[in-house]
C-alpha cells in the first residue's frame, strides 16, 4: 500500500529564514510526487509535479527536491504569506491514478 | 480558463440523511476524482471518472457513489450519512485520467 509521511507536522519560522519540510514515501512504482498548498478552509492549490529521482523544480521561494525515497520542499527567505499547509502526494503506475496524501506540514511564518 | 467549480460551499444534514454534491470540472479536463478531507488530515481518495466511467475507487462504502454527465461535470452522492462523513469534500479535475489534478475549493459538509 501506498504511503507517505511529511515532516514536521508544524513549522514556525521567522521571515527571512529559510528551512525545508520533508515527504517520505513508499510506492509501487512512482509515476509523479506532487506538491499542493492549502490555506484553510480552501482546496489544494498546486506547486510542483516530480517524475524522477534527482528533478528539481523552483517556483518564486520554493524550489522542490525529489530522491528515491523522499521530496524536500525548500523555502528561502520566506514572508508571511507563505503561511499554509503543505501537503505532498505520490501517484503510483497503473490505471488507478489516485492520488495518496500526507497529512501535511502547517508551516507559519512570523513577521 | 475557467477553474474546477463545486457547490455547495457549505452544508448541514442530519445522519441518515443523504446528499448530493456538484462539480465543474476545469475546461478541456474529462477526468474528475473526488476526496474526502477530515480536519488535521490528508485528502482521501473516493473514487475517479473517466469520460463518465468508474476508474478507480478508495475504501469508501457502496453508499458513496458518483456520476460523470456528458459535459464532465460530476454528482458525489452519500447515502445514510453518519457522523463521520462530516469532512471537507474536495473535486479535482486532469486531463485523461492522471498526472496533474487541479483542486476546486470544496465542500464542506457537517453531519450532526
Amino acid at each position: 500500500e501506498d504511503q507517505v509521511t511529511q515532516s514536521p507536522e508544524a513549522l514556525r519560522l521567522q521571515e527571512g529564514e529559510s528551512s525545508s519540510l520533508n515527504c517520505s514515501y513508499t510506492v509501487s512504482g512512482l509515476r509523479g510526487l506532487f506538491w499542493y498548498r492549502q490555506d484553510p478552509g480552501k482546496g489544494p492549490e498546486f506547486l510542483f509535479t516530480l517524475y524522477s529521482a534527482g528533478e528539481e523544480k523552483e517556483k518564486e521561494r520554493l524550489k522542490a527536491t525529489l530522491t528515491k525515497k523522499e521530496s524536500f520542499l525548500h523555502i528561502t527567505a520566506p514572508k508571511p504569506e507563505d503561511s499554509a499547509t503543505y501537503l505532498c502526494a505520490v501517484q503510483a503506475g497503473g490505471s488507478n491514478y489516485k492520488l495518496t496524501f500526507g497529512k501535511g506540514t502547517l508551516l507559519t511564518v512570523n513577521p | 480558463e475557467t477553474g474546477v467549480t463545486q457547490s455547495p460551499t457549505h452544508l448541514i444534514k442530519t445522519r441518515g440523511q443523504q446528499v448530493t454534491l456538484r462539480c465543474s470540472s476545469q475546461s478541456g479536463h474529462n477526468t474528475v476524482s473526488w476526496y474526502q478531507q477530515a480536519l488535521g488530515q490528508g485528502p482521501q481518495f473516493i473514487f475517479q471518472y473517466y469520460r463518465e466511467e468508474e476508474n478507480g475507487r478508495g475504501n469508501f462504502p457502496p453508499r458513496f457513489s458518483g456520476l460523470q454527465f456528458p459535459n464532465y461535470s460530476s454528482e458525489l452522492n452519500v447515502n445514510a450519512l453518519e457522523l463521520d462523513d462530516s469532512a471537507l469534500y474536495l473535486c479535482a479535475s486532469s486531463s485523461d485520467h492522471g498526472e496533474t489534478q487541479y483542486f476546486g475549493p470544496g465542500t464542506r459538509l457537517l453531519v450532526l
